[in-house]
């Protein structure tokens, strides 16, 4: 499995704010793919944003936007303009590409947004 | 609403029991995927289905076995609980993967 490192446990945000999640990812493959779910109190795990590797343009969801950087091997994740609902654990994933469909998953980030 | 449903959604067990945990899909999806999420962990992937009637392991397969008889259903045993065994286990299905999973709501197993 590919290594996935997601080095915040927990972090903090005020609402109205900007997050930044990181995830830093090991690989020797040029061909992949990119995740941020979220995983809200209620246990569902939700796709947030994906990235396909052999496009330079960052992703963009609404207030979820994200900063790939391939040499680097990150893929840091910013949540803008925080709202309560936000408030959950976030998991950065790696895809493999072609045919791989296996994610693997980091450790997660509990983010948590104070009224 | 379509999706993926898993069941029990909350089971105790004692050390030595068997069971079998079931993932129903109705999206008509090619892969399915068991996963077990534990604290600082992540999620980590158990077995996974790329069509009916196939099985392969993935990184933690010990003390797990799985069946895909129809390409609906994609079913989780433990022949034999143990205390490590303790955690919360998802299910997941993708036509490709490409575009992500979706995911069951989880089941959360106790062994005692």
């Amino acid at each position: 499995a590919q290594t996935v490192t997601q080095s915040q446990p927990e972090m903090s945000v005020q609402e109205a704010e900007t997050v930044t999640l990181s995830c830093t990812y090991d690989t020797s493959e040029n061909n992949y793919y990119l995740f941020w779910y979220k995983q809200p109190p209620s246990r569902q795990m939700i796709l947030v944003i994906r990235q396909e590797a052999y496009k330079q343009q960052n992703a963009t969801e609404n207030r979820f936007s994200v900063n790939f950087q391939k040499a680097a091997k990150s893929f840091s994740l910013k949540i803008s303009d925080s709202q309560l609902g936000d408030t959950a654990m976030y998991f950065c994933a790696f895809m493999k590409r072609p045919n791989d469909y296996k994610l693997s998953f980091g450790a997660g980030t509990t983010v948590t947004v104070r009224a | 609403n379509a999706g993926v449903t898993q069941t029990p959604k909350f089971r105790v067990l004692k050390t030595g029991q068997s069971m079998t945990l079931l993932c129903a899909q109705d999206m008509n999806h090619e892969y399915m995927y068991w996963y077990r999420q534990d604290p600082g962990m992540g999620l980590r992937l158990i077995h996974y289905s790329v069509g009916e009637g196939t099985t392969a392991k993935g990184e933690v397969p010990d003390g797990y076995n799985v069946s895909r008889l129809k390409k609906q259903n994609f079913l989780l045993g433990l022949e034999s609980a143990a205390p490590s065994q303790t955690s919360v286990y998802f299910c997941a299905s993708s036509q490709r993967g490409d575009y992500g999973y979706t995911f069951g709501s989880g089941t959360r197993l106790t062994v005692v």
